[in-house]
């Protein structure tokens, strides 16, 4: 059975530019999140989304934006990109509430 | 809201010793409660997850945590380490109702010596 699939793996953008970011669930999981990793900040939630509907979100600026298609996949852009972007980018699927979530294994995004 | 805490941000330990790594956390709700770990340049693997029932919970690679309800924590256990177990492990919870949304404590990195 195939894992989170997020591409791509490595990315480098400089300061203003924008950036999207690509994430394929575990078959028949209906629900992505994206989480925010950095050494200063950790694990941070940015939001989840369930059936193409965004239900749940973080605290990050607008900026950060993200979507669901109607085959799961889901997408998430960065605008006008800041040093403080750089990070590790995790998705992650489940089949539904109150079921675990399996993690990809990330997009590195650096800003220069 | 919920938060997360871990003791420890360095547990080194001996090969064959065992090994706990603290996890407390804080909610005014019922909670989930998980461990991950995550390898060098990998994602978040589960480890193990307590949603409801014993409070004892076996996962894997002979980990184990206990849910201790009054003391709002969550400790990882396990008897004997191996050198593989090098990694860091996050604990992160989540409320029963917005399960997809986990906060995650800040990390421990489990260093074991050969």
């Amino acid at each position: 059975k195939a894992g989170v699939t997020q591409t791509p793996r490595y990315l480098i953008k400089t300061r203003g530019q924008q950036v999207t970011l690509s994430c394929s669930p575990i078959s028949g999981h209906r629900s992505v999140s994206w989480y925010q990793q950095t050494p200063g900040q950790g694990l941070q939630f940015l939001f989840e989304y369930f059936s193409e509907t965004q239900r749940n979100k973080g605290n990050f600026p607008g900026r950060f934006s993200g979507r669901q298609f109607s085959n799961s996949r889901s997408e998430m852009n960065v605008s006008t990109l800041e040093l403080g972007d750089s990070a590790l980018y995790l998705c992650a699927s489940s089949r539904d509430v109150d079921q675990p979530q399996h993690f990809g294994d990330g997009t590195r995004l650096s800003i220069l | 809201a919920q938060s997360v805490t871990q003791l420890d941000s360095q547990v080194p330990v001996f090969e064959e010793a065992p090994v706990e790594l603290r996890c407390n956390y804080s909610s005014s709700v019922s909670v989930y409660l998980f461990w991950y770990v995550q390898y060098p340049n990998q994602g978040l693997q589960l480890l193990l997850k307590y949603l409801s029932g014993s409070t004892l919970v076996k996962g894997i690679n002979g980990f184990e945590a206990e849910f201790n309800k009054s003391q709002t924590s969550f400790h990882l256990r396990k008897p004997s380490v191996h050198i593989s177990d090098t990694a860091e492990y996050f604990c992160a919870v989540s409320d029963v109702w917005g399960a997809q949304k986990l906060v995650f404590g800040q990390g421990t990195r489990l260093t074991i010596n050969p």
